[in-house]
């Protein structure tokens, strides 16, 4: 039983550029949340998807979307990138019915911008 | 909006010695969880809390969730050389699907 996987586990861009990281969330679960760990801190809530939408969102600007595929599998997306964009891109995932709605993450995603 | 403040920032202890982190919401949570990260790892789900005033133990670790429900805490006693990471308490808002990470504890363990 595959745990939750995120693809790439490193990258590097240069500012202005497009990423897109993706998410398989842990087997039985539909619910996919992403988060942003900039080095020292806690992680920061981007996005949540459940059933192809996006839920809920933090304070993150417009630069960052999302896509949820009909597999619950998922997709971040960051336009125009930031030097501040660097981070560890954390996805986690759930089960939207769970009682106990404990967050499965993945290794990340550490993005550097140059 | 709404804020998960943790304290310390930081703990060194002795092996041996307890620990304990502590968790404020400025809003009224639904849910508080309990994540603990290894150095260069990913967030690990201890626990998660819903009761007012609900008190819960694994082992040496006890977790606590305030009447108000605004505020909880992890207490680990006799640390031990394995407990080294961050521990990170995580609210979710009543009413919403947005979970808001506390800064996080990191925890040092002399041997």
């Amino acid at each position: 039983d595959a745990g939750v996987t995120q693809s790439p586990t490193h990258l590097i861009k240069t500012r202005g550029q497009q990423v897109t990281l993706r998410c398989s969330p842990k087997s039985g679960h539909d619910t996919v949340s992403w988060y942003q760990q900039a080095l020292g801190q806690g992680p920061q809530f981007i996005f949540q998807y459940y059933e192809e939408e996006e839920r809920q969102r933090g304070n993150f600007p417009d630069r960052f979307s999302g896509h949820q595929f009909p597999n619950y599998s998922s997709e971040l997306n960051v336009n125009a990138l930031l030097l501040g964009d660097s981070a560890l891109y954390l996805c986690a995932s759930s089960l939207a019915r769970a009682l106990n709605t404990e967050a499965f993450f993945g290794q990340g995603t550490r993005l550097t911008v140059v | 909006g709404q804020q998960v403040m943790q304290i310390p920032q930081y703990q060194h202890v002795q092996e041996g010695e307890d620990f304990t982190t502590y968790c404020n919401s400025s809003t009224t949570l639904s849910n508080i969880q309990w994540y603990k990260q290894r150095p260069g790892g990913h967030p690990v789900f201890l626990i998660q809390l819903v009761k007012s005033g609900e008190v819960k133990k694994q082992k040496r670790l006890t977790f606590q969730f305030g009447e108000a429900k605004k505020n909880s805490s992890l207490h680990i006693t006799a640390t031990q050389t394995t407990d080294v990471g961050t521990y990170f308490c995580a609210g979710e808002s009543t009413g919403g699907f947005k979970t808001i990470f506390g800064a996080g504890t990191r925890l040092f363990v002399k041997a």
